[in-house]
Order: structure tokens, then C-alpha cells, then sequence
């Protein structure tokens, strides 16, 4: 059982938009940022969203990352097959003094 | 360029210890936190443990607590997961990660490609 909540898929068409959910409390989510990651099947994950809603250099704009109160989303629009991947969010829980990451979503596209 | 390369994965008994390390290049240590994150067979991440740049702060999951110590080699440039009181439920693949941040709370950017931990009797 996750600290932070998250469906365990989603799915859509090309092109479409997609967003994933990423359900936490007020020691993690409410109170700190998310971080949010993709792992490609047989990799190591590759981080995707930072301090909440930034992206590193050589992410797509297509992704994006908002959050409100407990809850964290991660956006992705006009999808690609290659985007097929487990998607995971991760925040500070400041209760726990630990890291937690959500149980993942895969992403069907 | 940054590179992370872990080792000393392989077959442990329960009860018994196992050391993995990982060899970092094209940055120091001690300008950033890293962190030790799992992944059982099929599974999910479990964040495992951190520690900070300057070493003074270090951290547990709960289901590592008392058993499980980060450490840092300067010389070598290398991070370290000791692993004592292994459990079958212990089995992974083991990533070390680095932090964007000397704190630890700006993301994961760059991760090894990890070392495969199996507890097994």
C-alpha cells in the first residue's frame, strides 16, 4: 500500500491528451513538491517533472505538472506510442522523514 | 558526463549481509544528495534511503530501518547501500540515483542502471 495514490492505468489515443493523478495528504504532497518520473519498459526511470511543475532540459513541453491541495497531475498531450511507459510520482513526506513514491500508472497509448 | 554504476548485486541468504556500491563520474558526491531506490520483480519504485551532500543527513524507508546504512567513499567518489538482516522481500533491483539538489528535494536526474539483488535460501 502507497503513501501516495495513483490509478493503475490509463489510456488513449495518438495524439490525445492524457493525465495521470497522484493522490497524497498534507505531509507529503499538500506541503512539498512532486517529482514525477517515466520508466520505460527494462530502464531505469528518467525524471520528467521537478519542484512540481518543472521540467528538466530535454523534456518535452508536452509534459506538464500542476498540483492542488493533496493532489498532484501529471499532463501529457498529443500522445505518442512511444510514451507507453510506467509513469510515477514521488514527493517528501515530512511525517514519515522519507521519500515516497505512488505505486505507479501504466500508460496505454 | 554523469555516470552512475552500480555493483555487488547477486544471491544472499536470509539473515545474511551484502554490500552494494555505486561508482559515480563526472561529479562529486559531495555537491549533491543521492539516494538508493528499489524495484521488486514486477513491481513498483520504493524509495530506500539518502543521504545529503554534506553527509551530515541520512535517511531510512521504514522497511530498512536498523538494517540498512548509506555511506560514501570520497576517494573513490563512490556511494554505498550496506545491507544487513536480508529478508526474500528484499529482492530487487537496487538504483542509485542522484539528486539535482545538495539537499535532496529537486528530483532524481540521472540513475545507474542498476544491480539485481535476489534473497533466496
Amino acid at each position: 500500500q502507497s503513501v501516495l495514490t495513483q490509478p493503475p492505468s490509463v489510456s488513449a489515443a495518438p495524439g490525445q491528451r492524457v493525465t495521470i493523478s497522484c493522490s497524497g495528504s498534507s505531509s507529503n504532497i499538500e506541503d512539498n513538491y512532486v517529482s514525477w518520473y517515466q520508466q520505460l519498459p527494462g530502464t531505469a526511470p528518467q525524471l520528467l517533472i521537478y519542484e512540481t511543475n518543472k521540467r528538466p532540459s530535454g523534456i518535452p513541453d508536452r509534459f506538464s505538472g500542476s498540483k492542488s491541495g493533496t493532489s498532484a497531475t501529471l499532463g501529457i498531450t498529443g500522445l505518442q506510442t512511444g510514451d507507453e511507459a510506467n509513469y510515477y510520482c514521488e514527493s517528501w513526506d515530512s511525517s514519515l522523514t522519507a521519500w515516497v513514491f505512488g505505486g505507479g500508472t501504466k500508460l496505454t497509448v | 558526463e554523469v555516470q552512475l554504476v552500480e555493483s555487488g548485486g547477486g544471491l544472499a541468504q536470509p539473515g545474511g549481509s551484502l554490500r552494494v556500491s555505486c561508482a559515480a563520474s563526472g561529479f562529486s558526491l559531495w555537491d549533491y544528495a543521492m539516494s538508493w531506490v528499489r524495484q521488486a520483480p514486477g513491481k513498483g519504485l520504493e524509495w530506500v534511503s539518502a543521504i545529503s551532500g554534506s553527509g551530515d543527513h541520512t535517511y531510512y524507508a521504514a522497511s530498512v530501518k536498523g538494517r540498512f546504512t548509506i555511506s560514501r567513499d570520497k576517494s573513490k567518489n563512490t556511494l554505498y547501500l550496506q545491507m544487513e538482516g536480508l529478508r526474500v522481500e528484499d529482492t530487487a533491483i537496487y538504483y542509485c540515483a542522484k539528486d539535482q539538489n545538495y539537499y535532496g528535494s529537486e528530483g532524481l536526474d540521472y540513475w545507474g542502471p542498476g544491480t539485481l539483488l535476489s534473497v533466496s535460501s
